[in-house]
């Protein structure tokens, strides 16, 4: 089974900042089948990016993707109001796993 | 447009049973393998298990796996997850996800979720 690290756990940032999430998979996950979810208190998880780096479908272009291998990161390039929230990055292929999550608190 | 409706949650003491339901509409159900993965109080989310969408293969996670048993009916659009054998560490949100063409395609639609406590 394929472990997902994610860091850090928690990023505090002000809207307009950049922020920079990482996933690292304990071995290399095939065809980059590496997906990141965004979940909100009370709701559930919403797709934002799936094959590591393509964005799902109504997801603003400030929001990105980027990695292979073992190295994926998840990029806001200026933090809105609405993106303060958990991250998950999730490989879907043969074991299904998720990351602990790193949550982007407001500063 | 994609809607997942759990239903069935609720209270249940260790060693019992519950069931829950997922009423699908918006796409076509038939063609899709479909998920169920939780999410404990306060924790990350756990994949619990995958039917495909004839429910010729099917997988679970080790921690559920000979107590909880996934089906579907594909003539009604539903999905649901019998759980037995019920411990306390199986309280979570439980969510009916929409998946991919096969069993390891990407889950994309999430529904709201349905909470289910085991407890004494």
């Amino acid at each position: 089974e394929i472990v997902l690290t994610q860091s850090p756990g928690t990023l505090a940032l002000s809207p307009g900042e950049k922020a920079t999430l990482s996933c690292r998979a304990s071995e290399s996950v095939a065809s980059n089948n590496l997906a990141w979810f965004q979940q909100k208190p009370g709701q559930p998880p919403r797709l934002l990016i799936f094959g590591a780096s393509d964005r799902a479908a109504g997801i603003p272009d400030r929001i990105s993707g980027s990695g292979s291998g073992t190295d994926f990161t998840l990029t806001i390039s200026r933090l809105e109001p609405e993106d303060f929230a958990v991250y998950y990055c999730h490989h879907y292929d043969t074991s299904r796993t998720f990351g602990q999550g790193t949550k982007v608190d407001i500063k | 447009e994609v809607q997942l409706v759990e239903s069935g949650g609720g209270f249940a003491q260790p060693g019992r049973s519950l069931r829950l339901s997922c009423a699908a509409s918006g796409f076509t159900f038939e063609d899709y393998a479909m998920h169920w993965v939780r999410q404990a109080p306060g924790e990350g989310l756990e994949w619990v298990s995958v039917i495909s969408w004839n429910s010729g293969r099917i997988d679970y996670a080790d921690s559920v796996k000979g107590r909880f048993t996934i089906s579907r009916d594909n003539a009604k659009s539903f999905l649901y997850l019998q759980m037995d054998s019920l411990r306390s560490e199986d309280t979570a949100v439980y969510y009916c996800v929409k998946g991919g063409a096969t069993i390891y395609g990407l889950v994309d639609y999430w529904g709201q979720g349905s909470l289910v406590t085991v407890s004494s």
